[in-house]
C-alpha cells in the first residue's frame, strides 16, 4: 500500500535560518499533497498544499516543492523563527478519489533563539 | 474554514468500558475521517465515517472494536469498545468537502484507559 517516508525526525535550527524537512511517497498516482504544523496538545492544522500539476508553492516564509518523477516533495521555511517550533507532517493522498490522506512519521523543529 | 468540535476533549476510563466519542461541524461536510494519534507518534486513518452507510476500515481496524455512526452531514461518533491500556490515546475526526482536497481536524479527544 501506499508510504510516506518523511526525514529528518528531528531538525534544531537557529532563529533566522532555513529549514527543510523531506517526504517520499511509494504511488505514483497520488496528486495531493499537503503539510500539517501540530503544536504541543493542539490539532494538526494545515499550512500548505500541493497538487501533482504544480512544482512548487510558496506562502510568505513557507513554500512546498514537488518533483512527481522522484516522487518526493519537501517543505521549506525561510527566517525561522521561535513560534515555528512544532512537530510536522506531511501527507499524500491514496490514488482513488476518496480523500484519504497517508501521513509521515512526523519532524520535530526546534528553533533556538 | 468549517468549526470543528469533539467531546470529551478528555477521559479516563476502566479497561473493558466503552467510550462513544462525539465530532461535530458547524457546516455540511462530504468526508469524515476518524484518525488515531499515540503518543509522540504520527496520525493512522482508522476509516471513512460515510454518510447513511457503513463506515469504511482500514487495516487493523476492525467495526466490532471501533464501531462509527454518521447520521448526517455534520456530525459523527467513533466508539472504542472493550478498551485496553493500548487504546490509550489521542482520537481525531477530520473533515472535507467535495470538490476540495483540503482535510481539518478536529481538536482531539485524550482516552486514558486504565
Amino acid at each position: 500500500g501506499e508510504n510516506v517516508e518523511q526525514h529528518p525526525s528531528t531538525l534544531s535550527v537557529q532563529e533566522g535560518d532555513s529549514a527543510v524537512i523531506k517526504c517520499t511517497y511509494s504511488d505514483s498516482a497520488s496528486n495531493y499533497f499537503p503539510w500539517y504544523k501540530q503544536e504541543l496538545g493542539k490539532r494538526p492544522q494545515l499550512i500548505i498544499d500541493i497538487r501533482s500539476n504544480v512544482g512548487e508553492k510558496k506562502d510568505q516564509r513557507i513554500a512546498v516543492t514537488l518533483n512527481k518523477t522522484a516522487k518526493h516533495f519537501s517543505l521549506h521555511i525561510t527566517e525561522t523563527q521561535p513560534e515555528d517550533s512544532a512537530v510536522y507532517f506531511c501527507a499524500a493522498s491514496l490514488s482513488s478519489n476518496t480523500g484519504k490522506l497517508i501521513f509521515g512519521q512526523g519532524t520535530t523543529l526546534q528553533v533556538k533563539p | 474554514s468549517a468549526v470543528i468540535s469533539q467531546k470529551p476533549s478528555r477521559d479516563i476510563c476502566q479497561r473493558g468500558t466503552s467510550l462513544t466519542i462525539q465530532c461535530q461541524v458547524d457546516s455540511q461536510v462530504t468526508m469524515m475521517f476518524w484518525y488515531r494519534q499515540q503518543p509522540g507518534q504520527s496520525l493512522t486513518l482508522i476509516a471513512t465515517a460515510n454518510q447513511g452507510s457503513e463506515a469504511t476500515y482500514e487495516s487493523g481496524f476492525v467495526i466490532d472494536k471501533f464501531p462509527i455512526s454518521r447520521p448526517n452531514l455534520t456530525f459523527s461518533t467513533l466508539t472504542v469498545s472493550n478498551m485496553s491500556p493500548e487504546d490509550s490515546s489521542i482520537y481525531l475526526c477530520s473533515v472535507g468537502t467535495s470538490g476540495s482536497l483540503e482535510q481539518y481536524f478536529g481538536p482531539g479527544t485524550r482516552l486514558t484507559v486504565t
